[in-house]
């Protein structure tokens, strides 16, 4: 298994551009995530889903799009990139074994995507 | 909403030492803590996860315990090596509020040789 894979794994954007990260995983699971971390701020919730068609805003949704079409893949999209949206992206995936919009399960993260907005 | 705090924020002990990390959180009505490694640059690597039914669980030379009456989680090392300097984050997961993990700021662990 890859486990959660994440393309780009670098990016810089100019102010106002639109651009998505890419989010896999191969382990069949309904839970998926994103989050951000920055220095001093710790990681933050920005999208969440518990399965195909179901998606939900976390702590910081605000500039961010997500969709999830397959249970494998959960892009972010970035709709006017602006540099307070510099940060490190991390997505994450876990079974979800009860039928809430919540996981109890191992939480497995990507490697990550470091952005720069100029 | 569920805060998550990690003390200390940075800590640096010789090799061979016993260490305990410290992760407080807010809402006792917590599903289940997280345990999670950070190499620098890298992503986050999962050591221990702690239902909220269990009191501790184990792995090689770490163990993680959780009490909810408390609202506290330790993480302990047993002889502790250079490899494992690292960022140590906690992350919970509760029924209120926003879904997903609510983490700690983390603790930087370094070991000296």
């Amino acid at each position: 298994n890859a486990g959660v894979t994440q393309t780009p794994k670098f990016q810089v954007l100019k102010t106002g551009q639109s651009m998505t990260l890419q989010c896999a995983q191969d382990m069949n699971h309904e839970y998926m995530s994103w989050y951000r971390q920055d220095p001093g701020m710790g990681l933050r919730l920005i999208h969440y889903s518990v399965g195909a068609g179901i998606t939900d805003q976390g702590e910081v949704p605000n500039g961010y799009n997500v969709s999830r079409s397959t249970t494998e893949d959960f892009p972010l999209r970035l709709l006017s990139a602006a540099p307070s949206q510099t940060s490190v992206y991390f997505c994450a995936s876990s079974y979800s074994r009860l039928a809430g919009t919540y996981s109890t399960d191992t939480q497995y993260f990507g490697p990550g995507t470091r952005l720069t907005v100029l | 909403k569920q805060e998550v705090t990690q003390i200390p924020a940075a800590l640096s002990v010789p090799e061979g030492e016993n260490l305990v990390l410290n992760c407080s959180f807010t809402d006792s009505a917590i599903y289940n803590l997280q345990w999670f490694r950070q190499d620098p640059g890298k992503g986050l690597t999962s050591l221990l996860l702690i239902q909220s039914s269990q009191r501790e669980q184990t792995s090689g030379r770490l163990n993680a315990s959780l009490d909810k009456s408390s609202g506290r989680s330790t993480l302990y090392i047993a002889a502790s090596q250079p490899g494992d300097s690292a960022t140590y984050l906690c992350a919970g997961v509760s029924g209120g509020g926003a879904d997903g993990l609510t983490f700690g700021k983390g603790t930087h662990l370094i070991i000296q040789p």
